[in-house]
């Protein structure tokens, strides 16, 4: 039972471009989202969340929506720069992140 | 920010013999601590919460006897794989949680790649 599901496994962006993920849930009780950035043999790296209470949040190049009507989240990454190529990994979680679900995560590729 | 580190980074061992992983929160103190596994080409998959000064609760699925965790202090949780065999070999991970922040966010460490033979 995959309770959060990125449907793209992986994503191909010309640089400068904007990078748009997306990922969707079914556990109707998660209230916390995190996106994390994650290049191969590292652990996650945190790059911004948002909880139900909102429907977007900004930091810098990065933008997360949240749609609870839909059940659909999304990173916005823009511009998309070179370094930005990796795999990224949406999780939820309800009552605060002490246990995350982790989506399968997309590859993201930026093309120079 | 907070800084989660793992060691030993790597580690190949033989069949039937133990390892022990160490996740450390360096500049904060983290009363909760995770340990995830993850295969290749596949999700982080959260193995057990591991307690400061009490016991670890493990997911369903995950052997509480071959997977030892240990939250001795504030800043330190081990993870040891006893009697490790060929199909332990993965990519495991921790990840902890600072409280003095006010978000929830679980930050991780850089992972330890184990291999069996």
């Amino acid at each position: 039972d995959q309770q959060v599901k990125q449907n793209s496994p992986s994503l191909s962006v010309q640089e400068g471009r904007i990078s748009i993920l997306n990922c969707d849930y079914t556990n109707s009780m998660f209230d916390y989202f995190l996106w994390y950035k994650k290049y191969p043999a590292e652990g996650p790296t945190f790059l911004i969340s948002i909880s139900s209470i909102k429907d977007k949040n900004e930091d810098g190049r990065f933008t997360v929506f949240l749609n609870k009507s839909a059940k659909h989240l999304s990173l916005h990454i823009v511009p998309s720069q070179p370094g930005d190529s990796a795999v990224y990994f949406c999780a939820a979680s309800e009552g605060g992140a002490q246990k995350l679900v982790f989506g399968q995560g997309t590859r993201l590729t930026i093309n120079p | 920010g907070a800084v989660v580190s793992q060691h030993p980074s790597w580690v190949i061992c033989k069949s039937g013999t133990s390892v022990k992983i160490e996740c450390r929160s360096l500049d904060f103190q983290a009363t909760t601590m995770f340990w995830y596994r993850q295969f290749p080409k596949q999700s982080l998959m959260l193995m057990a919460t591991s307690n400061e000064g009490s016991k670890a609760t493990y997911e369903q699925g995950v052997e509480k006897d071959k997977f030892l965790i240990n939250h001795a202090s504030l800043t330190l949780s081990t993870l040891t794989v006893t009697s490790a065999h060929p199909e332990d070999s993965s990519f495991y991970i921790c990840s902890a949680q600072n409280p003095g922040e006010i978000t929830d966010t679980q930050y991780f460490g850089p992972g330890t790649r184990l291999t069996v033979l």
